[in-house]
């Protein structure tokens, strides 16, 4: 069955920084990743996709790369801030899925300052 | 600023009540999911909808029900709760012709069933 594991359930990292959270995925050949926010008591918040022809995509401080032959995909934050503390969610979709996603359990992230 | 509202946020409830969560959206989109989350878990598809009178189950397993008949609103309904049923629901919307549309998500029912 389709698995998503998303790196260590909790990152701690200093103000300034940059965060990397991975996305590990196996038996699943996705034509797309999403990754959300999730802040406590709320709902996912969309942030960046990518598409499985892409290598890389980047909005303002954000960055994902995409590595269909590895199964992963990698989420970066540049000159992290305590305002980025969050859960990060990863979701694949595509092929026959017709829209619907599979998350992942989500990584913590605390920037401390 | 999300145009998709949940309510309640929270409803704690007793066994065996029937217990309706709603969810609207202002978007217009034809695609509608719940999701079921517990804490420091995946979210779970439970239901989801392409338009006006097509719903479907998700990949888990739910004694729950959806209807789908207004484009705007997809209500989820449990004709007797029980504690297992405890859990966070969220509801979200895409649009249906853009191929790997984002879901756009409500904060959410936190369920209490005692």
């Amino acid at each position: 069955s389709q698995k998503i594991e998303q790196n260590s359930e909790a990152l701690n990292i200093q103000e300034g920084k940059t965060a990397t959270l991975t996305c590990n995925y196996t038996n699943y050949s996705p034509a797309y990743l999403q990754w959300y926010r999730q802040d406590p008591g709320r709902g996912p918040v969309f942030l960046l996709l990518i598409r499985e022809n892409e290598k890389e995509k980047r909005k303002e401080r954000l960055k994902v790369t995409f590595d269909t032959t590895l199964k992963q995909s990698l989420f970066h934050i540049t000159a992290s801030q305590p305002a980025d503390s969050a859960t990060y969610l990863c979701a694949l979709g595509g092929g026959t899925s017709y829209g619907k996603l599979t998350f992942g359990q989500g990584t913590i992230l605390t920037v401390h300052p | 600023e999300a145009d998709i509202y949940q309510t309640p946020r929270y409803l704690v409830i007793g066994t065996g009540k029937k217990i309706t969560l709603e969810c609207s959206q202002t978007m217009g989109h034809d695609k509608m999911y719940w999701y079921q989350q517990d804490p420091g878990m995946e979210l779970h598809l439970i239901h989801y909808s392409y338009g006006v009178n097509s719903t479907e189950k998700g990949d888990l397993s739910s004694e729950s029900t959806v209807s789908r008949i207004r484009t705007e609103h997809f209500p989820l309904t449990l004709e007797s709760a029980r504690p297992s049923h405890t859990s966070q629901y969220l509801c979200a919307s895409s649009e249906f012709y853009r191929e790997a549309s984002p879901l756009h998500f409500g904060n959410g029912t936190r369920l209490t069933v005692t």
